[in-house]
């Protein structure tokens, strides 16, 4: 079953806007990854926060992570038309060492 | 450098015919993994080998799924008898290795659709 759950399944903003996408989950984890899934690049690791990390930032994108809630936000700001695209949170097992559990996404729509 | 490959791209298939799946993984990574995504879908776990090591098949569906690896190379994806619930994107990736941080590399996938 899946682990993560990403919330809303899909969002609409303008460009320019912040978007915001958030994941929750249910077992202890090692890590938490966001990708981006579009038709022209497949499928790209965004960026990956540790377990006892609470906040990363990678260029335009700020994840956060709340253990105690299992929970992650991924914020991209001033967005952009090439930010369209589907976003998803994997976890990785605090069990496991390969094992990437899947949420079904949120699906980014940025408007002209 | 390259990337990961698959090939197909696209595969059009008749029920209860037999399919493979190509990956080529970036050279030198040791892990590999395969997964099944489903239209708006997360990605399943399938299978993943690791150099030499038994391969963790924990996420085949069923026994008409199996997936060889010869040596840190070229992977394949056999779905026997396909039905038409097997149609999916299937996605392959690799790792340099495993461990908390490995980051995974994708391939551009395999749409496979059972008619």
């Amino acid at each position: 079953s899946q682990q993560g759950e990403e919330d809303p399944q899909a969002l609409s903003i303008q460009e320019g806007e912040n978007a915001t996408m958030n994941c929750s989950y249910k077992t202890s984890i090692n890590n938490l990854q966001w990708y981006r899934q579009n038709s022209g690049r497949g499928l790209v690791h965004l960026i990956l926060i540790r377990s006892n990390e609470r906040e990363k930032h990678s260029g335009r994108l700020r994840v956060t992570l709340d253990t105690s809630k299992k929970s992650s936000s991924l914020l991209i700001t001033a967005s952009r038309a090439a930010d369209t695209a589907s976003y998803f949170c994997a976890t990785k097992r605090e069990d496991s060492n390969y094992q990437l559990i899947w949420g079904a996404g949120t699906k980014l729509i940025i408007k002209p | 450098g390259a990337g990961v490959s698959q090939s197909p791209s696209n595969k059009v298939t008749e029920k209860g015919k037999d399919v493979e799946l190509r990956c080529d993984p970036i050279s030198g990574h040791t892990a590999l993994y395969w997964y099944r995504q489903r239209l708006g879908q997360g990605l399943e776990f399938l299978i993943y080998f690791q150099g030499n090591s038994a391969p963790d098949k924990s996420g085949l569906p069923s026994d008409r799924f199996s997936a060889e690896r010869t040596g840190e190379s070229v992977s394949t994806l056999t779905i026997q008898r396909t039905q038409q619930e097997d149609s999916a994107v299937y996605l392959c990736a690799s790792s340099l290795g495993v461990g908390v941080q490995e980051t995974q590399y994708f391939g551009p996938g395999t749409r496979l659709l059972v008619l």
